[in-house]
């Protein structure tokens, strides 16, 4: 079964525009843990944010901001005033077990100077 | 430099051969798992060795294997290769808290079967 939905394949903006990653989820786990990494075209796999279940606090990080909500099992992440050097692939994940994590198709995110 | 270092980087190679994927984890971490990227499948899961013992297993094919050595280094096994195995291959590594306290991920071997 899928675990983690990114809805978006990809997604446009021009360079300054606020732009919205969308990622839902599935568990049945109470104890899980919501990761982003990030994917530029040099291709490896940066660590962004990890959140444990418990924890619904909203996050920011400069421009960088994520909206935590279990009632529609979604861990979305904002960027604010986008720049060309954010154009990457985008990846949501999901551990539950401690044992592996699942990670979401992606989104390709392109920001058009 | 994330202190996950996987040789070699690129490898191109005919079907049918055998290719060994290696992986040095972070210094500390126990814990080696290999994910193989494709453009169809995305990120896959393919196995997990916690301080030399498999903990557990993804989706990896039977002509696939992998070893995690006393050392700690871990090397991915790829056998009877056939063109739907090009992918980009990762090795992730983490503490012993294990997948819910995240990877850190080497930069991937990038494998093309011709």
């Amino acid at each position: 079964a899928q675990k983690v939905t990114q809805a978006q394949t990809e997604i446009s903006v021009v360079e300054k525009e606020d732009v919205t990653l969308d990622c839902v989820y599935e568990t049945r786990d109470t104890t899980y843990y919501l990761f982003w990494y990030k994917q530029p075209p040099s291709g490896e796999l940066v660590f962004l944010i990890r959140r444990n279940s418990f924890d619904e606090q909203n996050e920011i990080s400069g421009r960088y901001s994520w909206n935590f909500q279990k009632s529609t099992s979604s861990f979305n992440f904002t960027i604010t005033a986008s720049q060309v050097v954010d154009s990457a692939v985008y990846f949501c994940a999901l551990s539950e077990d401690n044992n592996d994590m699942r990670f979401g198709a992606g989104t390709r995110l392109t920001v058009k100077p | 430099d994330s202190g996950v270092t996987q040789t070699p980087k690129h490898l191109i190679t005919a079907t049918g051969q055998r290719v060994t994927l290696r992986c040095s984890p972070r210094s500390g971490d126990l814990s080696v798992y290999w994910y193989q990227q494709s453009l169809d499948q995305g990120l896959q899961f393919l196995i997990q060795y916690y301080n030399g013992e498999e903990r557990a297993k993804g989706n990896i094919l039977e002509r696939f294997s992998a070893q995690q050595f006393p050392d700690l280094h871990s090397e991915l096994n790829l056998s009877s290769l056939e063109l739907g195995d090009s992918a980009l291959y990762f090795c992730a590594s983490s503490t012993w808290g294990g997948a819910n306290y995240g990877y850190t991920f080497g930069s991937g071997t990038r494998l093309t079967v011709v």
